[in-house]
């Protein structure tokens, strides 16, 4: 089973500010099968971005997703309000199982 | 666009059957190369996928659960379920619905099932 640890566990911010997170896999994986997703209390995730760079529609280009083998990255630059969230990385493909992260908090 | 919703009861006692189904609107599952899933959060902890259904019925669980999981699919009905057997107070969670591809979009909704 692929793991996936994702860093900071929480990153607290201020608006306008520039959010960096971090997923590590415990091996190596192909970019297509790499998402990000942000998840706020009462409503289902949100596909920010998949195959690891390529932003879902609709989302605002403020949304950036790096990476490559086992390091991946999202970045969220210059904080609005609505960005403050839990956002989860995820892996397809490993015994086709899909996997997340834990998760990593980004708060005011 | 392609929606999902989630429904069944809420509440289940423990070491009875949770059951739930998904209903589809907007897409045939009779075709394409899509998972029809099944995603868990537990409250104040992470995501955890369940497993899927293929249109052809051929499922694939994640092997925490799989000794408790069963899923099938309607294609007529555009229906897809979830069975989790002899549930206890950690399968409390919000349960989501989803297609999957190498990822997962749209999204049902969710329901809390409460195990209690």
């Amino acid at each position: 089973e692929i793991v996936l640890t994702q860093s900071p566990v929480t990153l607290s911010l201020s608006p306008g500010e520039t959010a960096t997170l971090s997923c590590k896999a415990s091996q190596s994986i192909s970019a297509s099968f790499l998402a990000w997703y942000q998840h706020k209390p009462g409503q289902p995730p949100r596909l920010l971005i998949y195959g690891a760079s390529n932003r879902a529609t609709g989302i605002p280009d403020r949304f950036s997703g790096s990476g490559s083998e086992t390091d991946f990255t999202l970045t969220i630059s210059s904080l609005e309000p609505e960005d403050f969230a839990v956002y989860y990385c995820q892996q397809y493909g490993g015994s086709f199982m899909y996997t997340f992260g834990q998760g990593t908090k980004v708060e005011i | 666009q392609v929606q999902l919703q989630e429904s069944g009861p809420k509440l289940v006692k423990p070491s009875e059957t949770l059951s739930l189904t998904c209903s589809v609107f907007n897409a045939s599952l009779s075709r394409g190369s899509y998972y029809w899933s099944w995603i868990r959060h537990h409250p104040g902890k992470g995501l955890e996928w369940i497993g899927y259904v293929f249109f052809s019925g051929h499922t694939y669980y994640n092997p925490s659960l799989k000794n408790r999981v069963t899923m099938s699919i309607d294609t007529s009905k555009r229906q897809f379920s979830l069975k989790l057997a002899a549930v206890t107070v950690a399968d409390t969670a919000i349960y989501f619905c989803a297609r999957g591809t190498n990822w997962f979009d749209p999204w049902g909704q969710g329901i809390l099932v409460t195990v209690s």
